[in-house]
């Protein structure tokens, strides 16, 4: 079985202050990891994406995320949040042997001004 | 761009009607997949396709059908709407090249209500 955990549901922060959102995994085989974000009203929009290689991988406005094997994780990380960062983040997990795609339940971002 | 789109973008149904949710893509992926989204459990995945003519049965597809007429439209139909099935759903399509690499492009969600 395959399941991706996102243990903070709500997380809030203010402008300018550095953020981290949590994703632990569960797969036995090689994982494909990424993290979505959800803007109101909008569909699912990819951030970034790890397969294989360096473990830190760079996404879009900023955004970073670095896969750990041995922790089973795969945390996305920013220096300094805006205000427009307020939205949903999902970590996706896709099982290369299982073809399964697994959505974590996601955590909802509110940035402070 | 990857573009999907779907309509309607709101919808009220009254239980024990009919209900189609139609999908249009325009990157010429072959997978197709209808997710709902309801609080408290993320995404769960109801039918999904490989191709044209191809349907599969995701995790909760109870009370749902899916058509999947040609590479570029999949619907979701629901025969009998229930007040339960009010959520929000989503279309994604995805690439198979070389083995499916699980990236999916989003439509921007239909909303519907069952009264």
């Amino acid at each position: 079985a395959q399941s991706v955990t996102q243990p903070d549901a709500r997380v809030t922060v203010s402008e300018g202050a550095s953020l981290q959102l949590r994703c632990k995994y569960s797969y036995s085989g090689t994982p494909y990891l990424f993290w979505y974000v959800q803007y109101p009203r909008q569909g699912l929009q990819l951030l970034l994406k790890y397969y294989s290689g360096d473990p830190v991988v760079q996404g879009v406005n900023g955004f970073e995320a670095e896969f750990s094997k041995s922790n089973s994780s795969f945390h996305l990380r920013k220096a300094s949040v805006h205000w427009s960062d307020s939205a949903v983040y999902f970590c996706v997990l896709w099982g290369t042997n299982t073809g399964k795609l697994t959505f974590g339940d996601g955590t909802v971002l509110t940035v402070k001004p | 761009e990857a573009a999907v789109t779907q309509s309607p973008r709101n919808k009220v149904a009254v239980t024990g009607g009919k209900v189609t949710l139609s999908c249009n893509q325009t990157n010429n992926h072959n997978n197709m997949y209808w997710y709902r989204q309801d609080t408290g459990h993320g995404l769960r995945l109801i039918h999904y396709s490989y191709g044209a003519g191809s349907t599969e049965k995701g995790d909760i597809p109870d009370g749902y059908k899916a058509s999947r007429p040609s590479q570029e439209n999949f619907s979701l139909i629901l025969e009998l709407a229930t007040p339960s099935q009010t959520s929000v759903y989503f279309c994604a399509s995805g690439v198979r090249v070389g083995g499916d690499t699980g990236q999916l492009y989003f439509g921007e969600g239909s909303k519907l209500t069952v009264l």
